[in-house]
């Protein structure tokens, strides 16, 4: 069974300090592993999707890391908002249906 | 401009009762899906549908009855609402089976009293 383990699960930072969230993922055969944004009370937006080991994407201050067996995102001099739960997510290769296997997120805060 | 939208965005009721979320997608996607958030932020599916046909039927109890009546649109109507059911639930829908980016609703938090 697909599992995906994100840590920490909360985490707050200062505004311009850099850190990383961490993605642990256990599945036979991945297609693909995605990182969503989550703001309170909206639906997950996408960000980025990872095919590969070794692949990175990068999007403003975002950067997304993959190897087989975790993905980090990485947050390079955050601001106040970019505070939101960051969500990651594995699909199978076998699976029907785009089934997604979602982590419980991580929740960021970052002060002014 | 919405791409996906819920209705409604919050829904109150009494345990026993049988309520429906509508979902339409605006993107001409071919494939749309239910997902489920509980407490603990955690998401995970419940169905999905590719062109009015159910692909995806996770272990859900029978009280949970998604209706595709076009491929823009798909509905969930829950019988005999029970307090385990509080939750928020999202569309999403993605251009086709194969096309693994899905764009998500915005919700809708229901909640069983």
């Amino acid at each position: 069974e697909d599992q995906v383990t994100q840590s920490p699960e909360a985490l707050r930072l200062q505004e311009g300090e850099s850190s990383s969230l961490n993605c642990s993922y256990t599945v036979s055969g991945l297609r693909g592993l995605f990182w969503y944004r989550q703001d309170p009370g909206k639906g997950p937006e996408f960000l980025f999707t990872l095919y590969s080991a070794g692949e990175e994407k990068e999007k403003e201050r975002l950067k997304a890391t993959l190897t087989k067996k975790e993905s980090f995102l990485h947050i390079t001099a955050p601001k106040p908002e970019d505070s939101a739960t960051y969500l990651c997510a594995v699909q199978h290769s076998e699976t029907s249906g785009s089934r997604l296997t979602f982590g419980e997120g991580t929740q960021l805060t970052v002060n002014p | 401009d919405t791409a996906v939208s819920q209705t409604p965005k919050y829904l109150v009721t009494q345990m026993g009762n049988d309520k429906s979320i509508k979902c339409e997608q605006n993107l001409g996607h071919d494939t749309m899906y239910w997902y489920k958030q509980d407490s603990k932020k955690f998401l995970k599916i419940m169905f999905s549908y590719n062109n009015k046909e159910l692909i995806i039927n996770e272990t859900v109890p029978n009280r949970f009855s998604p209706k595709s009546p076009d491929k823009a649109h798909l509905n969930l109507h829950i019988n005999s609402l029970e307090l385990g059911d509080s939750a928020v639930y999202f569309c999403a829908s993605s251009q086709d089976l194969r096309t693994i980016k899905q764009f998500f609703g915005p919700g809708t938090r229901l909640t069983v009293l």
